[in-house]
């Protein structure tokens, strides 16, 4: 079976410094790739997805980037954090033939202070 | 762009109660819709779903969807509620061909015992 595993679970940062959070799926090949940051009251905003190792598309203009170094694992960072980048980060999976339905990890709670 | 609109951002509820949830895009082509819940401390995960065919969607606890092509909406219902079921609730919609879900903002449900 197929599973999706977030690393850290928390993170509690100071501003300007940088970020990486990783997400790796087990049990499938070749999954499109997700990352969401989820707000109280403001649902999930996508911000990058991937459809293959090394593509990455953005939703979203700002201070995170993304990366796909190998087929399972879908990487976020920053290079310097922003106060507004706390909120709560979801990776997610889906397949090409699934018609859209995800399969979400656990998330990570990032804070910057 | 195609949006989601989930019109009860909060909802409480006593135990037995029925429960119905709105959700309506704006997404002139065939859709998948989805429903998905988040129980407290546990992962976002797939409620039902509709690609085609039958329009009501039965799904797990009970619960279920209808989707009415004319009124671009696909509400969630359940007709009698449990303590358990407190969550939050998100309706999701993806272009058919596409794998870019748009998500609601989200509904919190409280069902008081």
């Amino acid at each position: 079976s197929q599973t999706i595993h977030q690393w850290p679970a928390t993170l509690v940062q100071p501003v300007g410094s940088p970020l990486s959070l990783e997400c790796t799926v087990e049990g499938t090949s070749n999954p499109n790739l997700y990352w969401y940051r989820q707000a109280a009251g403001r649902g999930l905003q996508l911000l990058f997805y991937s459809v293959g190792i090394g593509q990455i598309s953005s939703e979203v203009p700002q201070n995170l980037s993304a990366s796909r170094p190998q087929d399972r694992q879908f990487i976020l960072s920053s290079k310097k954090l922003l106060l507004s980048d706390s909120g709560f980060y979801l990776c997610a999976w889906a397949t090409s033939t699934s018609g859209g339905t995800q399969y979400f990890g656990p998330g990570t709670r990032l804070t910057v202070l | 762009a195609q949006s989601v609109s989930q019109h009860n951002h909060h909802v409480i509820l006593s135990e037995a109660a029925s429960l119905e949830l709105g959700c309506n895009y704006s997404y002139g082509g065939t859709v998948n819709l989805f429903w998905y819940v988040q129980y407290p401390g546990q992962h976002l995960q797939l409620l039902l779903k509709y690609f085609s065919g039958d329009p009501l969607v039965k799904g797990i606890k009970g619960f279920e969807a209808e989707f009415i092509k004319s009124k671009f909406s696909f509400n969630l219902r359940k007709p009698s509620v449990q303590w358990s079921d407190t969550a939050e609730y998100f309706c999701a919609v993806t272009p058919g061909g596409s794998y870019i879900p748009t998500f609601g903002r989200g509904t919190s449900l409280i069902v008081h015992p």
